[in-house]
Parts: C-alpha cells; sequence; structure tokens
C-alpha cells in the first residue's frame, strides 16, 4: 500500500508571492492533517480535513488555507509569504476513530 | 490545557548501550498515546501506540514504552541502541473523546556515540 505523497519535496518562493501544497493520503484513508515545523516552534497543527470538511483548525493566521477534495486528497495554500513562513510542511492521513496518523515526506519551503 | 512534555531537549548514548526518553501527558482523562521519530529532513515515522489494556507495548526497530497512570507518564526505550537510531523522537497525544487534534512534545534528540 502506498503511503502519504507530498508534492513537492522542496520549495523556493519570495515574499508575497503565494503557495500551494499537496498531499496524497494512504488509501482508504479520510482524515488530513496539516503541520508546519520549524526548529523554534516545533511541530504546529495548522488543520484537519474529513471528508471534504475542515474539522479542526490551529492558531495560524487566515493566510494558511486548506481543502480536501472527494478523493481525500488534500492542498494548503498560503497567501503573501513571509520569512516566517519557512519551514517542513508536514501531512498525515488517518483513519477511524483511534486516529492513528502516517506522515508523508514533508514539503521544505524556503521564504527569500 | 491538554499538554505533552518531553523534558530532554537532547540526549547522548554510547552505541550498545540503554535509552529511555521521556514523556508525561496532561489530560482530563488517559488519552492514546504515540512515539515517532523523524530523521533529518524526513517525515515523522509511527514507532509504537497505546490505546489500552498491556501498559508495555513493543514496537519497531526494538524500541518499547511503558504506560504509567500514577506517573502520567510514558517513556520509550531501547535496550541497546544503534547508531541508525539517532534521530529526534517525538511523544504524542490524542484524547479519547475524539474529534481534537494530535498533540506532540517537543521532541528530542538523540545522538549515538560511538
Amino acid at each position: 500500500k502506498a503511503g502519504v505523497t507530498q508534492t513537492p519535496r522542496y520549495l523556493i518562493k519570495t515574499r508575497g508571492q503565494q503557495v500551494t501544497l499537496s498531499c496524497s493520503p494512504i488509501s482508504g484513508h479520510r482524515s488530513v492533517s496539516w503541520y508546519q515545523q520549524t526548529p523554534g516552534q516545533g511541530l504546529q497543527f495548522l488543520f484537519e480535513y474529513f471528508s471534504e470538511t475542515q474539522r479542526n483548525k490551529g492558531n495560524f493566521p487566515g493566510r494558511f488555507s486548506g481543502r480536501q477534495f472527494s478523493n481525500s486528497r488534500s492542498e494548503m495554500n498560503v497567501s503573501t509569504l513571509e520569512l516566517g513562513d519557512s519551514a517542513l510542511y508536514l501531512c498525515a492521513s488517518s483513519v477511524g476513530q483511534k486516529n492513528i496518523q502516517y506522515f508523508g515526506a514533508g514539503t521544505r519551503l524556503s521564504v527569500l | 490545557a491538554q499538554s505533552v512534555t518531553q523534558p530532554d531537549i537532547h540526549i547522548t548514548v554510547s552505541e550498545g548501550a540503554s535509552l529511555e526518553l521521556r514523556c508525561n501527558y496532561s489530560y482530563g482523562a488517559t488519552p492514546y498515546l504515540f512515539w515517532y521519530v523523524q530523521s533529518p529532513g524526513q517525515g515523522l515515522q509511527l514507532l509504537l501506540k497505546y490505546f489500552s489494556g498491556d501498559t508495555l507495548v513493543q514496537g519497531i526497530k526494538g524500541f518499547e514504552a511503558e504506560f504509567k497512570r500514577s506517573q502520567s507518564s510514558f517513556n520509550l526505550r531501547k535496550p541497546s541502541v544503534h547508531w541508525s537510531d539517532a534521530a529526534e523522537y517525538f511523544c504524542a497525544a490524542y484524547p479519547t473523546s475524539g474529534n481534537e487534534k494530535l498533540t506532540f512534545g517537543t521532541g528530542t534528540r538523540l545522538t549515538i556515540i560511538p
């Protein structure tokens, strides 16, 4: 069974641009969660989608948004990029009530 | 507030020595508990999980963890570490009531010396 796939693996953007990251969950998993990981803040929860609906949201500004499609694939978008948005963005998919999350390899975003 | 604490930011052990990484949680009811490992530049890999029952759980790569309700702890152990175990380790918790977020500790970086 294929794991969680995140594309692209690396991105370089400049301040003020916007970016879209993609996540394909494990087949059969309907929940997708996104995290931002930085050396200073650690792993921070962005949001979770389940059956195309946002189920939970972390404490991030409105520049960070996401969506989920009917095939459970998810995208997250960051508009008006800031230098502080440079981070590893991780996606995880899960199934079932115990929420065992399986992570992708991440997308490394660098904002110049 | 719900939280997960990993008191050790960085631990160094010799190859072949035993390892224990500490994790404490603060939840109203015992949550589901997890340990993940992350190699540099990679995603997180699930090592093991605890839901209920036997307090000693076995995971992959020779790791085990012990749940202690009285101490609100879920410590990760390995009898003999290998150089390939050098990585960052994260403890995480998810409330049994569901429909909430998975909360991570701040991580413990493990260095192995020959």
